[in-house]
């Protein structure tokens, strides 16, 4: 069975200070990651995705995310966080022809 | 369309009656999925068509609550009977999973701005 963990319900970072999400997920077979982002009274939005290739993901609005095989991990980053990156993020797995399945999100606030 | 949309926005019912929330999915995508969210709270999984296959519907809560996807396309997911716990935001998403194609969008969830169901 597929699963995903975000071990932190609420992360808090200074603006300007390196930001990290964390993920670690369970599939059989090979797995495809996502991260997705949600403001406010908003539908999720696709940041990135890794299916196959470099290990270093780079996404949308300055986020990274780095697949790591042997740990099983897809931790989300951002050198330098902006108080508008304040938002719930969930990270996603899927292997081939499986449903997605979702953690239970994380929230992130940047503090100014 | 451009995205996926969703109606209505907004809905207020009252305990007992029967609601339809609609999803148009982009256009082309061969997978729609239905989720339910709580205030602030995590995604819940109801159900997931692909294709022309029998559809997954292993997160439905309940027999009170159904879903169709007619001619691959539109979906309409059914509450019967509505209880106050069935409050909440009910999104839609759609993806290109299948097939040759798809380039870059390949596998990536598009998912519209939800509906927010009142159950009074």
């Amino acid at each position: 069975a597929q699963s995903v963990a975000q071990p932190e319900d609420q992360v808090n970072v200074a603006e300007g200070n390196p930001l990290t999400v964390k993920c670690t997920y369970s599939v059989s077979g090979n797995p495809y990651l996502f991260w997705y982002v949600q403001y406010p009274n908003r539908g999720l939005q696709f940041l990135l995705k890794y299916i196959t290739g470099d290990n270093l993901v780079k996404g949308s609005y300055g986020f990274e995310a780095e697949f790591n095989k042997s740990q099983t991990s897809f931790h989300l980053k951002k050198p330098s966080a902006l108080v508008s990156d304040s938002a719930l993020y969930f990270c996603a797995v899927r292997s081939y022809g499986q449903n997605f399945v979702f953690g239970p999100g994380t929230r992130l606030s940047v503090l100014p | 369309g451009a995205g996926v949309s969703q109606s209505p926005s907004n809905k207020v019912t009252e305990k007992g009656k029967d609601v339809e929330l609609r999803c148009d999915p982009i256009s082309g995508h061969t997978a729609l999925y239905w989720y339910r969210q709580s205030l602030g709270q995590g995604l819940e999984f109801l159900i997931y068509f692909q294709g022309n296959s029998a559809p997954d519907k292993s997160g439905l809560p309940s027999d009170r609550f159904s879903a169709e996807r007619t001619g691959g396309s539109v979906s309409t997911l059914t509450i019967q009977r509505t209880q106050q716990e069935d409050s909440a935001v009910y999104l839609c998403a759609s993806s290109f999973d299948r097939g040759a194609g798809g380039g870059e969008a390949k596998n990536i969830q598009y998912f519209g701005a939800g509906t927010r169901l009142s159950v009074l």
